[in-house]
């Protein structure tokens, strides 16, 4: 079976900078991915990662430690438009499954 | 627009309805997925599709039954479903079953039973 953790809920200040963790425990890993979204809308492809190492893409980057069944997404300078859901997904060995976190709700405020 | 399609937004059904959610992608994928989304629960895979056959049903009730006709089109067809079955149902669709630029997600259908 997989089992994802991920906060439930955090806040940053406009300009900041975030990390959003993501622990994972897999019968098989195939790649993690990072998604977003916003209230009311489709989830939206971030990233993936599937060596060790830091993924940089633009002001979002994501990292990946298979090791220690461990990835987190990074956020600079936040913006408003920011605040929304970030959904950590682990691609299992068996073709196209892939398990889904609870989801973060990050609240970007002035 | 995210280039999957999904029909209708919103459905309100009774326990002893039947009606079918549709989803359209032509993005030339290959692997199309349903997934439902319920309030404080993380995405729940249903089913999967690639190259039109079935590969995945996640112990689904028979209440819920897909269909895949072709590779751009995905139906979920529901039937006498439960209250607890209220919830946004997502279509989504990738390259092939594994593929590593992750999934296309439609708007979702927002189903409440009644």
């Amino acid at each position: 079976g997989q089992n994802i953790d991920q906060p439930t809920e955090m806040t940053a200040t406009e300009g900041a900078i975030v990390q959003i963790n993501c622990t994972y425990q897999t019968s098989g890993f195939n790649g993690l991915f990072w998604y977003q979204q916003h209230a009311g809308e489709a989830p939206t492809f971030l990233s993936y990662n599937v060596l060790d190492g830091l993924e940089e893409k633009g002001r979002f980057s994501s990292f990946l430690s298979r090791s220690k069944g461990y990835s987190y997404l990074l956020l600079k300078e936040l913006q408003m438009k920011d605040s929304a859901s970030y959904l950590c997904a682990v691609l299992n060995t068996n073709a196209g499954k892939s398990t889904f976190g609870d989801g973060t709700t990050l609240t970007v405020k002035p | 627009e995210t280039g999957v399609t999904q029909t209708p937004r919103h459905l309100v059904m009774g326990m002893t309805n039947k009606k079918s959610l549709k989803c359209e992608q032509h993005l030339g994928h290959n692997a199309m997925y349903w997934y439902k989304q319920s309030a404080k629960k993380p995405l729940e895979l249903m089913f999967v599709y690639n190259f039109k056959e079935q590969t995945e049903n996640n112990s689904v009730p028979s209440r819920f039954s897909p269909e895949c006709p072709n590779s751009s089109h995905l139906f979920l067809h529901l039937h006498t479903l439960q209250p607890e079955d209220s919830a946004l149902y997502l279509c989504a669709s990738s390259q092939e079953a594994d593929s590593p630029y992750g999934y296309t997600f439609g708007s979702g259908t927002r189903l409440t039973v009644v």
